[in-house]
């Protein structure tokens, strides 16, 4: 699949137990963040954001928290399931005026979840 | 299924060659997005469209140019091809032109031989 070729950090779970995925952003100045979702064959996958102005919100499974003090972005996914098993994107603005429509990316973690 | 359409899937071609790849953005979005996925770099932001004109550029070579139809449709040309572009090409879509989730299609596989 796609990224085999990049040292991504794993983190493995038993079924049912948390995970949480972390990521260090590069930019102070970004004032958006998202995560995604990425199968093997498949474009990413949206499934959260935070702004700026935040420190925590929660989906559905799932919360991201933020701390801006120390450029730091988690997911957490709650009674993880096998088909949770992907690779986790982070993401943040690109705060250059005129440019924060794109996303930089991170390298992306991989979730592997044991039945 | 996030409503972007990429075409083709896959993409075989040789060196030199030139190729088109096409994005329908999700309906009501206006703003596209293309990335390039290579298993050294990760994901790289090459361009974005807002509504037909081009609104921010990343690390898009000289060789590739993009356009935004009236449509909404895009496409990205790929010229003079080398083994290096070889890679995952993904389109994505917004509502927004910032400060918005980006849903991105499933992507064109390209490799050149």
């Amino acid at each position: 699949g796609e990224n085999v070729g990049l040292h991504l950090p794993t983190l493995s779970v038993q079924e049912g137990d948390n995970s949480i995925i972390n990521c260090a952003y590069s930019n102070s100045a970004s004032d958006y963040f998202i995560w995604y979702k990425q199968e093997s064959g498949k474009g990413p996958q949206f499934i959260i954001d935070i702004r700026s102005n935040m420190d925590k919100r929660q989906g559905q499974r799932v919360t991201v928290l933020l701390n801006k003090t120390v450029k730091h972005l988690s997911l957490q996914i709650a009674a993880t399931q096998p088909g949770d098993s992907a690779v986790y994107f982070c993401a943040e603005n690109d705060p250059v005026k005129g440019s924060q429509g794109n996303l930089i990316f991170g390298k992306g973690t991989k979730l592997s979840v044991k039945p | 299924d996030s409503g972007v359409t990429q075409t083709p899937k896959h993409l075989i071609t040789a060196t030199g060659q030139r190729v088109t790849l096409r994005c329908s953005p999700r309906s009501g979005d206006l703003s596209v997005y293309w990335y390039q996925q290579s298993l050294d770099q990760g994901l790289q932001f090459l361009i974005q469209y807002y509504n037909g004109e081009e609104r921010a550029k990343g690390n898009i070579l000289e060789r590739f140019s993009a356009q935004q139809f009236p449509d909404l449709h895009s496409e990205l040309n790929l010229s003079s091809l080398e083994l290096g572009d070889s890679a995952l090409y993904f389109c994505a879509s917004s509502v927004r032109p910032e400060n918005s989730p980006l849903h991105f299609g499933n992507g064109t596989r390209l490799t050149v031989t």
